[in-house]
């Protein structure tokens, strides 16, 4: 596969339920990012990661757990949801080279709804 | 902080026409790039067009160009010869030019809903 892939592409769950969200880019980059995506609102950077280090936690409540296993994977882990929570949730992957990045790519995004 | 103002929710226009979206941005900073982002029903977010701040040319690719007013802190995209599959949520994205510990930070408008009339 080419690019950025999500997993799953759609979701329900219920507020007591875990589960996790994946996403995976082929495309050699060193950062990856969460962003959520409301009706109406525009697109909320929620994590970056760079080189596999957290740098960004945009004041997201901790029922939102981020995993950067390795430079290609990224996973947001779900607890405890509410359901204002159900959006959908975009990955995206840039290359940063020496302090300049570079434009981002997204995924397809996870459609969730928290019931 | 910077912003992003996109205040057309939605446009139309008709199929071979052309039809201009509108944005602006707020900021303090002097370099940082722009981003027109396509998002069609259902399908991935996908790269229009980028400037960089410090070119004072106008990017273009293909049917869609934009007009950069960095005074005016504007920064409309041009589709020209509408097809059908134009339509779409376009978003405009502003992302400083340089990186700040290591972290990128893009920073969306709203986004406009574009329909293409047959």
């Amino acid at each position: 596969e080419t690019g950025v892939t999500q997993t799953p592409r759609h979701l329900v769950m219920g507020m007591t339920n875990k589960k996790s969200l994946k996403c995976e880019q082929h495309l050699g980059h060193n950062a990856m990012y969460w962003y959520k995506q409301s009706a109406k609102k525009p697109l909320e950077l929620m994590f970056v990661y760079n080189f596999k280090e957290q740098t960004e936690n945009n004041s997201v409540p901790s029922r939102f757990s981020p995993e950067c296993p390795n430079s290609s994977h990224l996973f947001l882990h779900l607890h405890t949801l509410q359901p204002e929570d159900s959006a959908l949730y975009l990955c995206a992957s840039s290359q940063e080279l020496r302090g300049v990045n570079y434009e981002q790519y997204f995924g397809p995004g996870t459609r969730l709804t928290v019931t | 902080a910077q912003t992003v103002t996109q205040s057309q929710p939605e446009m139309s226009v008709q199929e071979a026409e052309t039809v201009t979206l509108s944005c602006t941005y707020d900021t303090s900073e002097s370099d940082y790039y722009l981003f027109w982002y396509k998002q069609p029903p259902s399908r991935q977010m996908i790269l229009v067009i980028r400037q960089e701040a410090y070119k004072q040319q106008n990017a273009t690719e293909n049917r869609f160009s934009v007009n950069f007013q960095k005074a005016a802190k504007s920064f409309s995209l041009k589709i020209s010869d509408s097809q059908l599959g134009d339509a779409a949520m376009y978003f405009c994205a502003y992302r400083s030019f340089f990186t700040q510990g290591g972290s990128e930070k893009l920073v969306f408008g709203k986004g406009t809903k574009l329909t293409v009339n047959p």
